[in-house]
């Protein structure tokens, strides 16, 4: 079935120091992989997404590229600040329903001052 | 972002007791709406659809007499689990697609439920 492995599990940075996370996925058909930002208890936040016609996305400190060849995705964090630390989860929509999520595992980020 | 609503944010229950979750688009409409579940520090796993006037559309291998889904306006879907166990402890969080956004999906605050 359908599966997205992500990785690391846990990642810890210095401050200032750049986080990359990888994912990979199954479905050939995904089209849309968004990735996500959650604490503790709370709801997954959007932080940046990707569509398969496209290679590469940045948003200020964040970028996300993706290899549609090889069907892996990653996120780039610069300049790591302590409140980014929290659980990053990437997904790829299931076909091109992009309300269909699969999740990868989780990556749980500790940015040390 | 599009704000997705999500009542109760916790609740505690004895078992074989029903729970109801309201899930609530509050600035937008939605049509179809999505119920994920998340077990202590794991992923999420997408459960059902909810779609507006229609039967919600299950994942493989989730009851659906046990999880019951209306989803009987634009902005509202409701989740019940029925006769809960103590295995139904979770977190449980709705999501909507927000078109003005080009179809990107926003979770709801969540409920955390815990059944003794």
């Amino acid at each position: 079935g359908e599966n997205v492995e992500q990785h690391p599990s846990t990642l810890s940075v210095q401050e200032g120091d750049s986080a990359v996370i990888k994912c990979t996925y199954s479905d050939s058909a995904s089209n849309y992989f968004p990735w996500y930002k959650q604490e503790l208890g709370k709801r997954p936040q959007l932080i940046i997404d990707i569509r398969s016609n496209v290679g590469e996305k940045k948003d200020q400190r964040i970028a996300v590229t993706l290899n549609k060849t090889a069907k892996h995705f990653s996120l780039h964090i610069t300049e790591t600040q302590p409140e980014d630390s929290a659980v990053y989860f990437c997904a790829a929509s299931r076909g091109s329903n992009t309300g269909k999520l699969i999740f990868g595992q989780g990556t749980t980020l500790q940015v040390k001052p | 972002g599009a704000v997705v609503s999500q009542h109760p944010s916790w609740v505690i229950c004895k078992s074989g007791t029903s729970v109801k979750i309201e899930c609530r688009s509050l600035d937008f409409q939605a049509t179809t709406m999505f119920w994920y579940r998340q077990f202590p520090k794991q992923s999420l796993m997408l459960m059902a659809t909810s779609n507006e006037g229609s039967k919600a559309t299950y994942e493989q291998g989730v009851e659906k007499d046990k999880f019951l889904i209306n989803h009987a306006s634009l902005t509202l879907s409701t989740l019940t689990v029925t006769s809960a166990h103590p295995e139904d402890s979770s977190f449980y969080i709705c999501s909507a697609l927000e078109g003005r956004s080009n179809e990107k999906l926003f979770f709801g605050s969540g409920t955390q439920l815990s059944v003794l």
